[in-house]
């Protein structure tokens, strides 16, 4: 089963706009990641969370992480063609397997495509 | 820094072949891992190391091998490739809360 769920899977918007993608997990995150990745190549890490409530901006994506942690979202304020690509939110796997730096698990990404 | 490399790049396999992945990184980082990505499927964890001569399972380590014999390197091997291997298989490696991917390899096995 999916142990992260994001949503939406896909996302059409028009640039200018604003928009949020979601990041659910049924466990607590004790490390919340998000990736940028352009269709065909790697991932660009964007930021990491660990605290409930924490926030964290970088240029026009802003990411927080709920109280309970268990909740994360990406927030992009004015959309730009550059924008446009595969969100991944991946979390610490030693939530699930119990201790150490065992890798990430992911979620299956949301693809986001950017009008003019 | 480099950072992770990846290499090669593009590789076409015939089925029964075999073929080693190569990841290299040049932060001294500790725990390394192999990942594969698939339409649908997301990003799934290999095979993984927690430090030179170690390594361990992932989600999805069958038809794969992996060794760490130097802290910088990781390799991954495929003994006898098969089309559902077919895949883009990403490098990464992880340290203080932040973890850095290769650029991919995309591998075709027909």
């Amino acid at each position: 089963s999916q142990e992260l769920e994001q949503s939406p899977q896909s996302l059409i918007v028009q640039e200018g706009k604003n928009l949020t993608i979601n990041c659910t997990s049924s466990k607590t995150l004790y490390g919340l990641y998000w990736y940028k990745q352009k269709y065909g190549e790697g991932l660009i890490f964007l930021m990491m969370l660990q605290k409930g409530g924490e926030e964290k901006s970088h240029e026009k994506i802003t990411a927080k992480l709920d109280e309970k942690k268990q909740q994360s979202s990406l927030h992009i304020t004015a959309s730009q063609p550059s924008h446009a690509g595969i969100y991944l939110c991946g979390a610490d796997i030693a939530m699930y397997s119990g201790g150490g730096a065992d890798g990430l698990t992911f979620g299956k990404g949301t693809h986001l495509i950017i009008q003019p | 820094n480099a950072g992770v490399t990846q290499t090669p790049k593009f590789r076409v396999l015939k089925t029964g072949q075999s073929m080693t992945l190569l990841c290299a990184q040049d932060m001294n980082h500790e725990y390394m891992y192999w990942y594969r990505q698939d339409p649908g499927m997301g990003l799934r964890l290999i095979h993984y190391s927690v430090g030179e001569g170690t390594t361990a399972k992932g989600e999805v380590p069958d038809g794969y091998n992996v060794s760490r014999l130097k802290k910088q390197n990781f390799l991954l091997g495929l003994e006898s490739a098969a089309p559902s291997q077919t895949s883009v298989y990403f490098c990464a490696s992880h340290r203080r809360g932040r973890c850095y991917f290769g650029p991919g390899t995309r591998l075709t096995v027909t």
